[in-house]
């Protein structure tokens, strides 16, 4: 299974500043990219994801950024509110070729925000 | 409104026993699949299942087995637990029309194996 890496592990951001979580990917047949909040004792929740056709994908205060050439994407949060401490995993997989053998995940980022 | 529900919520067993996590899913989902999740290593792909009668191996597939006779259930079987089994185990499941990706997952199953 090609290798999602995921950085940094852990974060802590002031409120109201911007949270900025990076991963890189290996295969170039990975065509979704999204990115799963985690809390204590819950599992992932879908957050956002961005196929490669587009740079850039903006849901509220989320953001992915996407370089092919690269092979990176980020996700930005602004604003970043106590709330959004969590645990954040990045992941990829091969939306076109059905998907159905999963996703490859990062190892995660724990996200503090401090009040 | 359940989603996707898993019992137990947590489990200790002694090496060489066997058990059944169960999922269950409320949502018509066709794609179900069991991720494992371990500290530092993010999820891991164990089993995943396309439809009723149909499934197959993920990543780590070794000492489990699975089975989906109905839309609904996709229960995960350990065959005889060992020490390297512990783990928090998550069930997932999403429509087809989201091309297999896991959009709903459970809150997961904490096993430990003594």
């Amino acid at each position: 299974q090609q290798q999602v890496k995921q950085s940094p592990q852990s974060l802590i951001v002031q409120k109201g500043g911007i949270s900025i979580i990076n991963c890189a990917y290996e295969n170039t047949a990975f065509d979704y990219f999204p990115w799963y909040q985690q809390f204590p004792g819950k599992g992932p929740a879908l957050l956002i994801a961005i196929r490669p056709d587009v740079s850039e994908k903006k849901e509220g205060r989320f953001t992915i950024s996407f370089n092919k050439s690269a092979k990176q994407f980020s996700l930005h949060i602004m604003d970043s509110q106590p709330g959004d401490s969590a645990t954040y995993f990045c992941a990829a997989s091969m939306y076109s070729g059905g998907g159905a053998d999963g996703l490859t995940f990062g190892k995660g980022t724990h996200l503090i925000i401090q009040p | 409104n359940a989603g996707v529900t898993q019992t137990p919520k947590f489990q200790v067993l002694k090496t060489g026993q066997s058990m059944t996590l169960q999922c269950a899913q409320d949502m018509n989902h066709e794609y179900m699949s069991w991720y494992r999740q371990d500290p530092g290593m993010g999820l891991r792909l164990i089993h995943y299942s396309v439809g009723a009668g149909i499934t197959d191996q993920g990543e780590v597939p070794n000492g489990y087995n699975v089975s989906r006779s109905t839309t609904e259930d996709f229960p995960l079987r350990l065959l005889s637990a060992a020490p390297s089994q512990t783990s928090v185990y998550f069930c997932a499941s999403s429509r087809r029309a989201q091309g297999h990706q896991p959009q709903h997952f459970g809150d997961g199953t904490r096993l430990s194996i003594l």
